[in-house]
């Protein structure tokens, strides 16, 4: 049983380029997420996934992009990467459902450099 | 929407000594209050959590109190060890917006 598996791990990118963080769960959750843990500022969601087919934005959604592509997997995807989008990446889910509350499983998270 | 505040940033104390960590949450509607602790190079991972109908929970060296009048809650952790160094992330979550929005987080150093 794996959890939350992130890929890559690392990764360093050049200002401009492009990539997509790939997130899968197996714990049949219904909600996952995304967020980014910067120094002094904690963890702030960038988008998160209530359920299959639908995706919202967090606070601090803009240069980021998502899909839910099925139950299991949500990926991010940084269209022009920018330095401000340096940081650590973790991926989340949850069971969901009702009561929409419970505990959070956080992936190992993803460290991304953008030069 | 939901804010959290943290305090304080950072906090040493001495082996077995108790440890305090303050949040402030801004949306009277928050219901869901959970606490996670990240240790070096890992992702969080929820050590207490306490929902508004209940203003204190226990779970052996680990306490969470919550004053909803005020919008407080804090983590109680007694007679700290040097694996309780971590830094530690408060939350509040508001009925049907899936929303788990986080404190700025609490790097907390036990002494030996």
């Amino acid at each position: 049983n794996a959890g939350v598996t992130q890929t890559p791990k690392f990764q360093v990118l050049k200002t401009g380029q492009s990539m997509t963080l790939q997130c899968a769960q197996d714990m049949n959750h219904n909600s996952m997420y995304w967020y980014r843990q910067d120094p002094g500022m904690g963890l702030r969601l960038i988008y998160y996934s209530a359920s299959e087919g639908t995706t919202d934005k967090g606070e601090v959604p803009n240069g980021y992009n998502v899909s839910r592509l099925n139950k299991r997997e949500f990926s991010l995807r940084l269209e022009s990467a920018a330095p401000s989008q340096t940081s650590v990446y973790f991926c989340a889910s949850v069971t969901g459902g009702s009561p929409n509350t419970g505990e959070l499983f956080f992936g190992e998270g993803s460290r991304l450099t953008v030069l | 929407g939901e804010n959290v505040e943290q305090h304080p940033s950072t906090l040493s104390v001495q082996e077995g000594d108790s440890a305090v960590i303050k949040c402030t949450y801004s949306d009277s509607a928050s219901n869901y209050f959970p606490w996670y602790k990240q240790e070096l190079g890992k992702g969080p991972q929820l050590i207490i959590d306490i929902r508004s109908n209940v203003g204190e929970k226990k779970d052996q060296r680990i306490a969470v109190t919550l004053n909803k009048t005020a919008k407080h809650f804090s983590l109680h952790i007694t007679e700290t060890q040097p694996e309780d160094s971590a830094v530690y992330f408060c939350a509040a979550v508001r009925p049907g917006t899936y929303k788990y929005i986080f404190g700025t987080g609490t790097r907390l150093k036990v002494l030996a």
